[in-house]
């Protein structure tokens, strides 16, 4: 079974805090990689997606990288503020089109 | 609005009725998706439209479950006969479509319909 891990299951951190987020899986034909963030009772918002031949993406704040070799994406948060917390998810697609999803990381960040 | 839409956002069922989702996909998107999120969990897919074809129904889990898109952009979920464990968080994603390895086939989310099976 296609399985995506997201590490850690939740994380508190305090404002101003530089963080990564993991997501590994176990499908190494994938096409690309996305990474959202889901806040409570809402959709997912599009942060950052990554094609299977780039190695990293840039949003802001944001930088995402990809390791398809040894099945690892991080989500690297500069200078978190209170607004990031949100639950983080990754997930990625492939030849099918639809998306494989990790279960997330609850972000909270304290002012 | 420019993004995907969904609707009703929250529906209240008895089990065994019939419930209807729909979703408006962005404008000019030729792939439309569903996917079912559980509380705590990750969103799982459910089928996969390009156009007005049906190409991926595997993640669909009973024949109670059925979806179309006739006209290749609205969309409607329909499940039958409800069950308490359709209870759900049912989100629909649209994206341009492009196939291959390097394309960019991001997928854009709408809100969700929250449904309740009582």
């Amino acid at each position: 079974k296609q399985e995506v891990t997201q590490i850690p299951a939740a994380l508190s951190v305090p404002e101003g805090e530089n963080l990564v987020l993991n997501c590994s899986f176990t499908d190494s034909a994938i096409y690309n990689l996305q990474w959202f963030r889901q806040d409570p009772g809402k959709g997912l918002t599009s942060l950052l997606l990554i094609q299977s031949s780039q190695r990293e993406q840039t949003s802001g704040r944001l930088n995402a990288s990809l390791d398809k070799s040894s099945g690892r994406s991080t989500l690297y948060i500069a200078a978190s503020q209170p607004g990031d917390s949100a639950t983080y998810l990754c997930a990625y697609g492939g030849a099918t089109n639809k998306l494989i999803f990790g279960t997330g990381t609850l972000l909270a960040v304290q002012p | 609005g420019a993004g995907v839409s969904q609707s009703p956002r929250y529906k209240v069922a008895k089990r065994g009725q019939d419930v209807a989702l729909r979703c408006d996909p962005i404008s000019g998107h030729v792939s439309l998706f569903w996917y079912q999120q559980a509380l705590g969990q990750g969103p799982e897919f459910l089928t996969y439209f390009q156009n007005e074809a049906q190409l991926d129904k595997s993640g669909l889990p009973s024949d109670r479950f059925f979806a179309e898109r006739p006209e290749g952009s609205v969309s409607t979920l329909k499940i039958q006969r409800t069950q308490q464990e359709d209870s759900a968080v049912y989100l629909c994603a649209s994206s341009l479509g492009y196939r291959g390895p390097r394309s960019g086939n991001e997928q854009f989310f709408g809100p969700g319909t929250r449904l309740t099976v009582l």
